[in-house]
């Protein structure tokens, strides 16, 4: 049971431009997400968050969205840059001391 | 400030052998996570631990794999005996407290253990 979801494996950017993922997720139980980059042979860093009684996040570069009526957040990159290449994950939590699940990760390839 | 440090990096075994995986989690981390990664898959939470007790571990194989964190600080992952399926990049994150909605976790870099 996938209970977060990302749908796009992979996403690829050209420089400058907008990178936009997305993440699904089922758990209404859900009340605070995240995001991780992971580079190859690296852990898993932490990029952003949000809590579920806000709609929107921004850090620099980094936005978070989340709609709770469509379960649906994603994470906007503007603009991307080469170092943005990686894999990003998202990750839910369901409450406090609960475990965070991650979603299947997506690939973004950022070009020149 | 140091990371989350985890050994080996690599390691080759045979299906039926075993292995271990040792994890020091950041100083002052009462909580010490191990994940599974496999191929294509995010991360899944194997154990938690909150300083030496167990937290969560109902995803823990428990047939075959095993952990411990003896003194509230560094923690191992065992696998005896090991499959095939076991391949995957074993992760162990540690955070300051688990009592915070918004605590975030500090991943190691990972062991990446191959069963021929």
């Amino acid at each position: 049971d996938q209970q977060v979801k990302q749908n796009s494996p992979s996403l690829s950017v050209q420089e400058g431009r907008i990178s936009i993922l997305n993440c699904d997720y089922t758990n209404s139980m859900f009340d605070y997400f995240l995001w991780y980059k992971k580079y190859p042979a690296e852990g898993p860093t932490f990029l952003i968050s949000i809590s579920s009684i806000k709609d929107k996040n921004e850090d620099g570069r980094f936005t978070v969205f989340l709609n709770k009526s469509a379960k649906h957040l994603s994470l906007h990159i503007v603009p991307s840059q080469p170092g943005d290449s990686a894999v990003y994950f998202c990750a839910a939590r369901a409450g406090t001391a609960s475990k965070l699940t991650f979603g299947t990760g997506t690939r973004l390839q950022v070009t020149l | 400030e140091a990371g989350v440090a985890q050994s080996p990096r690599y390691k080759i075994i045979e299906k039926r052998q075993s292995v271990a995986f040792w994890c020091n989690p950041i100083s002052g981390h009462a909580t010490l996570y191990w994940y599974q990664q496999i191929l294509g898959q995010g991360p899944k939470l194997l154990i938690q631990f909150q300083n030496n007790g167990v937290v969560d571990d109902s995803q823990l194989p428990k047939d075959r794999f095993s952990a411990e964190r003896l003194k509230g600080v560094d923690s191992t992952l065992k696998i005896q005996p090991a499959k095939l399926e076991d391949s995957a990049v074993y992760l162990c994150a540690s955070s300051f407290s688990s009592g915070a909605t918004n605590e975030k976790l500090f991943f190691g870099s990972g062991t990446q253990l191959s069963v021929l």
